[in-house]
């Protein structure tokens, strides 16, 4: 199965500053097969980017979704108090749909 | 509006069978593959398995093959988790959820979690 890897593990920053979150690949997957999702605690997750780069249906422009192949990234261009949560990405390259272990953000 | 409720949490023995259940509305059922993610206390989303409610075609996670069955009755629009014999390493939030396969796939809905406790 394919592994995924999230970086870093928990990240510290102020509202305001820019996030970014990395999720690397075991093996190659095809373009557009990634997602990710909040997760907001007590709370079960939610979409926030299909096909790597596609914002979900009301998500503020703020988040975006880049990277192919092994290597993709979430990018929250400048933080707000209601963006401090765990975030995960999912590949649907292959069976099973795998997720990453999760980047907790936290306020600084 | 799409919805997915999930039945209440439940408290049960090792060793006890368990079947918990996903109403779900403002869709044809039987047109999106639905699936199970566990959250184990504490940690992260772990997929369980999907299933095509049109055909009941599933597809399980190796490590999940066997410990569960998943499996739907479209009459009434629900999809069902189901244990044998549980264990207390069963412990966990188990969530449903309505997977898009066409491209580009994801998660578009979610239920609001189940929590099942398994303890002598």
């Amino acid at each position: 199965e394919i592994v995924l890897t999230q970086s870093p593990g928990t990240l510290s920053l102020s509202p305001g500053e820019r996030a970014t979150l990395s999720c690397r690949a075991s093996q190659r997957i095809s373009s557009g097969y990634l997602a990710w999702y909040q997760q907001k605690s007590g709370q079960a997750p939610r979409v926030l980017i299909y096909g790597a780069s596609s914002r979900a249906t009301g998500i503020p422009d703020r988040f975006s979704g880049s990277g192919s192949g092994t290597d993709f990234t979430l990018t929250i261009s400048r933080l707000e108090p209601e963006d401090f949560a765990v975030y995960y990405c999912q590949q649907y390259g292959s069976l099973p749909y795998t997720f990453g272990q999760g980047t907790k953000l936290e306020i600084k | 509006e799409v919805q997915l409720v999930q039945s209440g949490a439940e408290v049960k023995k090792p060793g006890e069978s368990l079947r918990i259940s996903c109403k779900v509305s403002g869709y044809r059922f039987t047109h999106y593959w639905i699936g199970w993610v566990r959250q184990m206390p504490g940690k992260g989303l772990e997929w369980m398995g999907i299933i095509y409610p049109d055909d009941s075609d599933t597809k399980y996670r190796p490590s999940f093959q066997g410990q569960v069955s998943i499996s739907v009755d479209k009459s009434i629009s629900t999809a069902y988790l189901q244990w044998s014999s549980l264990k207390a390493s069963d412990s966990a939030t188990y969530y449903c959820a309505r997977h898009i396969l066409d491209y580009p796939p994801h998660i578009d809905s979610w239920g609001q979690g189940t929590l099942v406790t398994v303890s002598s």
